[in-house]
């Protein structure tokens, strides 16, 4: 079946990297996405990564997924104030574009 | 580009009422996603229409229905108000399906 596990929160410094773990089931998964959600409002796709791929740089994200492990991974370079919000890991299987996400990691950037 | 616009924003409705939600996708999108999200969890899947049928669907009982219309634009309709409907209400456009962006949502509160 389809799974997808994040821990539920993650408290770092502004100026320090956050690293947001994810881990899946579905075998078959072909992309995987991070989203961003703030306070209120609906989810912002930050990056996603192919899954013949095992590194994704975007600008400050580095997106890691270890296929054999089903571990997918999100650093945040340099992370700021306004980094702090719920991030959602999700994964795609094969065909439709149905989406599973996890229950969101909250991060909190304290100054 | 407006991207993806949802309306109503926010809605209360009594128990055993009908309401229908509505989504106009990104300039260019033809798919339309549906996704239903409780109070600190992840969004769940409830339907998807492309080409005004819907093309695949989640674990959400019949009381939940779709349209989509030749514009690609979208309506979600929930009959038969439980409390536990209560939610933010998500409504996702792509294109080819490998790039969903997400609307801000509809919150709907069933009293």
């Amino acid at each position: 079946g389809e799974d997808v596990e994040q821990s539920l929160f993650l408290s770092v410094r502004e100026g320090d990297s956050s690293v947001i773990n994810c881990t899946y089931t579905d075998s078959s998964s072909t992309y995987l996405y991070w989203y961003k959600q703030e306070p209120g409002a609906g989810l912002q796709l930050l990056t996603y990564i192919f899954s013949n791929m095992d590194m994704k740089q975007d600008q400050r994200l580095t997106v890691l997924l270890n296929k054999k492990d089903k571990h997918l991974s999100l650093r945040i370079a340099d992370t700021q104030t306004g980094d702090s919000a719920i991030y959602f890991c999700a994964e795609r299987g094969t065909g439709f574009q149905k989406l599973v996400f996890g229950t969101g990691t909250r991060l909190l950037v304290s100054p | 580009d407006a991207g993806v616009t949802q309306s109503p924003t926010h809605l209360i409705k009594t128990r055993g009422q009908q309401v229908t939600l509505r989504c106009s996708p990104k300039s260019g999108h033809d798919t339309v996603s549906w996704y239903q999200q409780a109070l600190g969890q992840g969004p769940q899947f409830i339907f998807q229409y492309y080409e005004e049928e819907e093309r695949q669907r989640g674990n959400f009982p019949d009381r939940f229905s779709g349209h989509q219309f030749p514009n690609y634009s979208s309506e979600l309709n929930v009959n038969a108000l439980l409390l536990g409907d209560s939610a933010l209400y998500l409504c996702a456009s792509s294109l080819r399906g490998i790039e969903q962006y997400f609307g801000p949502g509809t919150r709907l509160t069933v009293t």
